[in-house]
Formats: structure tokens, sequence, C-alpha cells
């Protein structure tokens, strides 16, 4: 069936460095992709989304382009603060059914 | 636009006792799903409504129930609670009519079976 895959954290940066999750994912037909943020306590909170081949996905300095050739939705920020720090999901779904999440990856910024 | 709004937040439940837990959508939507979180893990799906009836499940035992209201609010039921119940459940909202338009989420419900 159709799945996301995340690249595994925890994940520890220092503050204004660059930063890349890696998902990839397995899909039968065309979803539409995202990127969710959970802070400590909380629910989860839509990031970023792209809904067909070659979009781009941004929000607060976040950016995910959907690669259908390599079946990825890679999210990235060119300059991270502490305040990013969280756990992100990549998240799969067909018109908002059943959808497929990703482990999640745990970021942790430094000052 | 409160959002979508789930209660209580934290629940502490023995196990073999029920469990009922509740959402309101975000105003102007018409589909609830919910999703079980466990400790470190991804939102697994549990099941969808939609016009007051469950219309998507995933893998989860008949312990597992739902129910929509006709103001498209939902319940989510759980049996013969078991100690690996306890997770952090999600409620989604969406717009069934909305095509790719994304979901919201709720700040979810806490719960804790001893």
């Amino acid at each position: 069936g159709d799945s996301v895959t995340q690249m595994e954290g925890p994940v520890t940066l220092s503050e204004e460095a660059f930063l890349t999750i890696n998902c990839t994912y397995t899909a039968t037909g065309y979803p539409s992709l995202f990127w969710y943020v959970q802070y400590p306590g909380e629910g989860l909170q839509l990031l970023l989304k792209a809904t067909k081949a070659d979009d781009k996905g941004s929000n607060k300095g976040f950016e995910a382009t959907y690669r259908k050739e390599t079946t990825s939705f890679h999210l990235e920020k060119g300059s991270v603060q502490v305040s990013d720090s969280a756990v992100y999901f990549c998240a799969l779904t067909y018109n908002n059914n059943d959808m497929r999440f990703g482990a999640g990856t745990r970021l942790t910024v430094k000052p | 636009d409160a959002g979508v709004t789930q209660s209580p937040t934290h629940l502490i439940k023995t196990r073999g006792q029920q469990v009922t837990l509740r959402c309101s959508p975000k105003s102007g939507h018409d589909t609830v799903s919910w999703y079980q979180q466990a400790l470190g893990q991804g939102p697994q799906f549990i099941f969808q409504y939609y016009e007051e009836e469950e219309r998507q499940r995933g893998n989860f035992p008949d312990r597992f129930s739902g129910h929509q209201f006709p103001n498209y609010s939902s319940e989510l039921n759980v049996n013969a609670l078991l100690l690996g119940d306890s997770a952090l459940y999600l409620c989604a909202s969406s717009l069934k009519s909305g095509g790719r338009t994304e979901a919201f989420f709720g700040q979810g419900t806490r719960l804790t079976v001893v």
C-alpha cells in the first residue's frame, strides 16, 4: 500500500544552520503531499503542502518540492532558529482520506 | 474560528474500561477523521466519518467505534481498554467536496490506560 518513509532522527543543528529532512513516498496514484509540525504536547500543524508534481510548497522559510521522478518531498530551510525545534511529519493522502504519515523526525536547534 | 476542538485534553482510564472522546470540526467542514499516535510514532488512521456514516477504516479492531452527529461533530469510543491503547488521539476535519484542500488537526486527547 501507499506509504511514507522519512529520515530518522533525531537531528541536532546549531542556530542558522541549513536543514534538510528527507521524505520519500510509495504511491499507486498521485497523492497530495504534506509536511506537518508537532510542538511538545500539541497536535499537528500544517507546515506546507503540494498537490501535484513539481509543485513547491513553502511557509515560514521552509520549502519542499513534489518530485515525481524521485518520489520525494524533502523539507528544507536555509537558516533554522531555536523556535523550529519540534517533530516534523511527512504525509500523503488522496482527497483527505486515509492520511499516511512517516514516523516523524525530531529536530533540536541549539543557540 | 475555533478550529478543531477536542475534549477532554487528558484522560486516565483503567484496563477493561470504556472511553469516549469528542471532536468538533472546524467551521464549514463536514468530514471527521480519527488517528492514534503512540509515543514516538506517526499518527495511524483509525476511521473517517462523513454524512454520519463510517466511510473508511484503518487496521483497528472493532473495540474502536465512532459516531458522527448532524452538526458534524464526532465521538470516538474504545471498549475493553488495553494498556496498548495509551496514546494521543487526534481528530482531523476536512471538507469532502474540497478536493485537495488540507485537513486541520485538533490538539488531541492524551489517553493513559493503567
